[in-house]
């Protein structure tokens, strides 16, 4: 299965400031095919990006992904105070689909 | 609007069964993968379980292959997972996911809030 690891674990930022959390793939992601979720404590994820690059119905325009192959980003461009949060990638391009390990985004 | 509502969890001995439900809204049931994530205490997500929009198909991990069983129920919208032999390591809060897709476990859009299952002696 393709493992994913995400860096760094923890992200110590302010509000205003530029967030770049990085998701690695141990083998190729099939088709950039690779999302990115937010989790607040005591919430369920919320998907913010699939295929990549494209932002899911509501998600600010502050949140973008990039990257293809092995090596994706998800930048969140200026952090507002109900950014901070655990951001997950995942890849569905090759079964079974896998989750990163996470990143906390912390004030 | 989209709703999943996740029923059946509990606490449990080593070796036991349980059987959770989510009952789904808000969307054409039938149209849709469904799937199971779920996430131990403190830790991150994994993935457990997926089911064709059909039903026709079905995914594992394998961590729970051979003991977990997934099944949809098209005339209530409702998805199911039996759980069999549990573990210590089975102990999370269990998602039930709408997926994008209709015939394999792909990306993510819509979670339940999640049912905590604890398996402890």
């Amino acid at each position: 299965e393709i493992v994913l690891t995400q860096s760094p674990d923890t992200l110590s930022l302010s509000p205003g400031e530029r967030a770049t959390l990085s998701c690695r793939a141990s083998q190729s992601v099939v088709g950039s095919y690779l999302a990115w979720y937010q989790q607040k404590p005591g919430q369920a994820p919320r998907l913010l990006i699939y295929a990549a690059s494209t932002r899911a119905t509501g998600i600010p325009d502050r949140f973008s992904g990039s990257g293809s192959g092995t090596d994706f980003t998800l930048t969140i461009s200026r952090l507002e105070p109900e950014d901070f949060a655990v951001f997950y990638c995942q890849q569905y391009g090759t079964s079974p689909v896998t989750f990163g390990g996470g990143t906390k985004v912390q004030i | 609007e989209v709703q999943l509502l996740e029923s059946g969890g509990g606490v449990v001995q080593p070796g036991g069964s349980l059987r959770l439900s989510c009952a789904a809204s808000g969307f054409t049931f039938s149209d849709y993968t469904m799937n199971w994530v779920r996430q131990a205490p403190g830790r991150g997500l994994e993935w457990v379980s997926g089911i064709s929009g059909s039903g026709a198909t079905t995914y594992y991990a394998d961590s729970v292959k051979g003991r977990f069983t997934i099944s949809r129920d098209k005339s209530k919208n409702t998805l199911s997972l039996e759980m069999n032999s549990l573990r210590a390591e089975d102990t999370a809060v269990y998602y039930c996911v709408k997926d994008e897709n209709s015939w394999f476990p792909s990306f993510l859009d819509y979670w339940g809030q999640g049912v905590l299952v604890a398996v402890s002696s």
